[in-house]
């Protein structure tokens, strides 16, 4: 069966220090992947899908950038935090060229100090 | 793009009560519809979807029924209790466009009040 992770579970970053979220999904081969954020009680934002290794697409300009560095991993990363990148990012994946829903990590709570 | 809006954006029921969230959808080509529940602090989980070639579809105390010249879809659950109390999602996406990205409504939240 397929599994998603996603690590760390939370995370206190300063202003202005580095940052890099990695998710890996097991199980299955050339999925989709996406991140999203979702601030406190509010939608989900989605920042960057990819549909294949090196292949990255950004939803919203900021200072965040995606990577995928493997068929099965998906790494978000800042070279310098904002207090405005604090929140609640979620891995996602789903079936390639299928029209089926996401399965989403655990996520991770980020907050920015 | 495809754009979904969901109706209430809060719904308090008693418990035992039914509860029903709407979503609107703007692509008339898209053609699959999934539902996820988000508890405080956790992941969205898929708990039901619907494609376009059906008008309602259940599995216990949840269904979501279709209505395609409308362009809605909503989600009913019956017998309400309180592990019902979260964020609701709707989402939309049609093959072959953007790899079938699922487009999100902005959340309900549902609060089943004991």
């Amino acid at each position: 069966s397929q599994t998603i992770h996603q690590w760390p579970a939370t995370l206190v970053q300063p202003v202005g220090s580095p940052l890099s979220l990695e998710c890996t999904v097991e199980g299955t081969s050339n999925p989709n992947l996406y991140w999203y954020r979702q601030a406190a009680g509010r939608g989900l934002q989605l920042l960057f899908y990819s549909v294949g290794i090196g292949q990255i697409s950004s939803e919203v300009p900021q200072n965040l950038s995606a990577s995928r560095p493997q068929d099965r991993q998906f790494i978000l990363s800042s070279k310098k935090l904002l207090l405005s990148d604090s929140g609640f990012y979620l891995c996602a994946w789903s079936v390639r060229g299928a029209n089926y829903g996401y399965t989403f990590g655990s996520g991770t709570r980020l907050t920015v100090v | 793009g495809e754009n979904v809006e969901q109706h209430p954006s809060t719904l308090s029921v008693q418990e035992g009560d039914s509860a029903v969230i709407k979503c609107t959808y703007s692509d008339s080509a898209s053609n699959y519809f999934p539902w996820y529940k988000q508890e405080l602090g956790k992941r969205p989980q898929l708990i039901i979807d619907i494609r376009s070639n059906v008008g309602e579809k259940k599995d216990q105390r949840i269904a979501v029924t279709l209505n395609k010249t409308a362009k809605h879809f909503s989600l009913h659950i019956t017998e309400t209790q309180p592990e019902d109390s979260a964020v609701y999602f709707c989402a939309a996406s049609k093959e072959g466009y953007g790899n079938n990205r699922l487009a999100f409504g902005k959340g309900n939240q549902v609060v089943v009040i004991p």
